[in-house]
């Protein structure tokens, strides 16, 4: 089956820094990619679809300063939470969707972020 | 607007025993219906979908059935094992292939 992979898949960063999360389809193109947020025990929550060539829709109560999404190719896009702090700290997944066959979502193993 | 509501954990089973986590969605339209498996420390895995009313998706024994008249996609399992122990996830998509997930429920099998 299609394979999406996230790097890195744990990251520790200082308050105030920025981190950089890639999402790359391995075997497929993605016109679209969408990141999502998951705390501890909950389910996850959409933050925004990426679509590539073009600028990120993020959803309701998410700050597109605070994480830019860049989508600069049908195999890459990257979330970068900017100037982080502790209440950033989550597990980022995202997912691929092939727009070639199937329409189906692939989802990325994850990316366990945490802001000291 | 599209929801999906899953039924609240933890569900606690013993090893061969019968497994039933229900899911019932809203949605306008006809979406399709997923059930995804999420290991500790890990992405989610689609362990099934259903594209269609009456449709019935299946996986490593698991088995969900599109039930339009019911609006539910209910999850079971005849007989569970330790490594089904996992979180799962309800989840539909619509016309923009944007998935509303369900609150996942955790399930944990004795040996």
């Amino acid at each position: 089956g299609a394979v999406v992979s996230q790097h890195p898949s744990r990251v520790i960063c200082k308050s105030g820094t920025s981190v950089k999360i890639e999402c790359r389809s391995l075997d497929f193109q993605a016109t679209t990619m969408f990141w999502y947020r998951q705390f501890p025990k909950k389910s996850l929550m959409l933050m925004a679809t990426s679509n590539e060539g073009s600028k990120a829709t993020y959803e309701q109560g998410v700050e597109k300063d605070k994480f830019l999404i860049n989508h600069a190719s049908l195999t890459l896009s990257t979330l970068t939470v900017t100037s982080a702090h502790p209440e950033d700290s989550s597990f980022y997944i995202c997912s691929a969707l092939d727009s070639g066959s199937s329409y189906e979502q692939y989802f990325g193993p994850g990316t366990r972020l945490t802001v000291t | 607007g599209n929801s999906v509501t899953q039924m609240e954990g933890p569900v606690t089973l013993s090893e061969e025993a019968f497994l039933t986590i229900n899911c019932t969605y809203t949605a306008t339209g006809y979406p399709s219906l997923f059930w995804y498996v999420q290991y500790p420390g890990e992405g989610l895995q689609l362990l099934l979908k259903a594209t269609k009313a009456d449709d019935k998706g299946s996986n490593k024994g698991f088995e969900a059935t599109y039930r339009k008249e019911t609006t539910s996609f209910h999850l079971e399992k005849g007989s569970v094992q330790v490594s089904d122990s996992a979180v799962y996830f309800c989840a539909l998509s619509g016309g923009t292939y944007k998935y509303i997930f369900g609150t996942g429920t955790r399930l944990k099998v004795l040996a």
